[in-house]
C-alpha cells in the first residue's frame, strides 16, 4: 500500500537554529500534503496545507514565517521550523492526500518529535 | 466550526474484554467521521470512517463505530480486544470526505493487558 515517510523521526536542537522535516510520498504523488502539530495530551492540529508548485496555506495563528513550507515536487513537502524556540517543541505529523482512484485517501507519517533546548 | 471530544485519555482492559472508546463532536454543518489508530513508532492508519449510509461502519480487525446523529457521537468498539490493538485511538471530522482539513480529537490510549 501507500507509504508517507517523514524525517527525522527525533530531532534535538539549540534555541535559535533552524529545523528542517521532510514528508515523502513514497509510491504515490501528493499534489496536496498537510502538516499537523500536537501538543502532549492535545489534539492534533491542522498547521497548514502545501500544495505542489504553490504556497502553502495556513491555518490561523499559525505564523508563516516561522514555519516555512515547501512543496516543491510531487512526492516532496518540507516544514523548516525557523530560529526555533523552547515552545515550539512538539510531535509534527504529516500527511498526503492520494487522489487516485474513486475515493481519495489520506495517509500519515509517522511523526518527528522535535526538542529545542 | 466543529470540534471533537475524546472523553477518556486512557482506556485500561484487558485481553478478551470488550471495550468502547468515546467520541463526541459538534458541528452546524454535516460532517464526515473518521477513526485512526497510530501503533507505537508508526503512522497514523485509518481505521474506519463513516460518509454515508448505514450509521454502523465496521472495521477489518474487528473494531466498529455507529454515527447517532441525535447524540453527536461516533464511539468506537470492539467485543473482544487483542494485546495487538494496544494503541493510540483518534477520532477525526471533516465536512468533506475529499479533503485532509481534519479536524481530531485528543486521542485515546487504549491499554491492552494480559
Amino acid at each position: 500500500g501507500a507509504v508517507v515517510s517523514q524525517h527525522p523521526s527525533r530531532v534535538i536542537c539549540k534555541s535559535g537554529t533552524s529545523v528542517k522535516i521532510e514528508c515523502r510520498s513514497l509510491d504515490f504523488q501528493a499534489t496536496t500534503m498537510f502538516w499537523y502539530r500536537q501538543f502532549p495530551k492535545k489534539s492534533l492540529m491542522l498547521m497548514a496545507t502545501s500544495n505542489e508548485g504553490s504556497k502553502a496555506t495556513y491555518e490561523q495563528g499559525v505564523e508563516k514565517d516561522k514555519f516555512l513550507i515547501n512543496h516543491a515536487s510531487l512526492t516532496l513537502s518540507t516544514l523548516t521550523v525557523t530560529s526555533a524556540h523552547p515552545e515550539d517543541s512538539s510531535f509534527y505529523i504529516c500527511s498526503a492526500r492520494d487522489s487516485r482512484g474513486r475515493n481519495e485517501k489520506l495517509f500519515f507519517g509517522s511523526g518527528t518529535q522535535l526538542s529545542v533546548l | 466550526a466543529q470540534s471533537v471530544t475524546q472523553l477518556d485519555s486512557q482506556v485500561p482492559v484487558f485481553e478478551e474484554a470488550p471495550v468502547e472508546l468515546r467520541c463526541n463532536y459538534s458541528s452546524s454543518v454535516s460532517v464526515y467521521l473518521f477513526w485512526y489508530v497510530q501503533y507505537p513508532n508508526q503512522g497514523l492508519q485509518l481505521l474506519l470512517k463513516y460518509l454515508s449510509g448505514s450509521t454502523l461502519v465496521e472495521s477489518i480487525n474487528g473494531f466498529e463505530a455507529e454515527f447517532n446523529k441525535s447524540q453527536t457521537s461516533f464511539h468506537l468498539r470492539k467485543p473482544s480486544v487483542h494485546i495487538s490493538d494496544t494503541a493510540e485511538y483518534f477520532c477525526a471530522v471533516t465536512r468533506s470526505s475529499n479533503t485532509g482539513k481534519l479536524i481530531f480529537g485528543q486521542g485515546t490510549t487504549l491499554q491492552v493487558k494480559p
